[in-house]
């Protein structure tokens, strides 16, 4: 248990579906990020939380909307996705002043078909 | 913008000495983390450098030198189960908001 929860694990979707990757983090962290991870490429920053407020968006398409009703809680709402869009999501949190780092989740494997 | 380098494969044998570097260039610098991730699994932390020096944690050690923008890992005594990819991570301002930027991750291959 890592302390920050991610579902689904898995999920295929279609390029017309919508749906939704939920994050919870047991920590009381107070900012959480949502990270992108594809093959043979670097961990990419999405979004960015602090105290529920978004601080950063990393020029992320519109067709990926987050949201985060509290600081315990984000969202990554999903629509019209691409297929270059298959690829593990992580969510993250981290504390103020920590020398920790962040706390990822187990992330959640999304292929689009 | 950030630019962080590491190897990209690594190979070593059991119970010997192996180090990881990592060079970066970024417009603000605020920490070095290094993360550790088994394949099929989320990085989990390894250590934290934000000063000048060796910070040594059981069989890892990290050392930072932020004049060189240079950091390396060094894995001692490795075992099997080090097989993984070690990523590098620079953040970039202050406070637990700074966002943090990876490289591209180095694997490792521990044989008997």
């Amino acid at each position: 248990e890592t302390g920050v929860t991610q579902t689904p694990r898995h999920l295929v979707m279609g390029m017309t579906n919508k749906k939704s990757l939920k994050c919870e983090q047991h920590l009381g962290h107070n900012a959480m990020y949502w990270y992108k991870q594809s093959a043979k490429k670097p961990l990419e920053l999405m979004f960015v939380y602090n105290f529920k407020e978004q601080t950063e968006n990393n020029s992320v398409p519109s067709r990926f909307s987050p949201e985060c009703p509290n600081s315990s809680h984000l969202f990554l709402h999903l629509h019209t996705l691409q297929p270059e869009d298959s690829a593990l999501y992580l969510c993250a949190s981290s504390q103020e002043g920590a020398n920790y780092g962040y706390t990822f989740g187990s992330g959640t494997r999304l292929t689009v078909v | 913008g950030q630019n962080i380098g590491q190897p990209t494969e690594m190979t070593a044998t059991e119970g010997a000495i192996v180090q990881i570097n990592c060079t970066y260039q970024t417009s603000g610098f605020n920490g070095l983390f290094w993360y550790q991730q088994h394949a099929g699994e989320a990085p989990t932390f390894l250590s934290y450098n934000v000063l000048d020096g060796l910070e040594e944690k059981g069989r890892f050690s990290s050392f930072l030198s932020r004049s060189k923008g240079y950091s390396y890992l060094l894995l001692k005594e490795l075992q099997m189960k080090d097989s993984a990819s070690y990523l590098c991570a620079v953040r970039d301002q202050r406070g637990n908001a700074g966002k943090s930027t990876f490289g591209d991750g180095t694997t490792l291959t521990v044989k008997p």
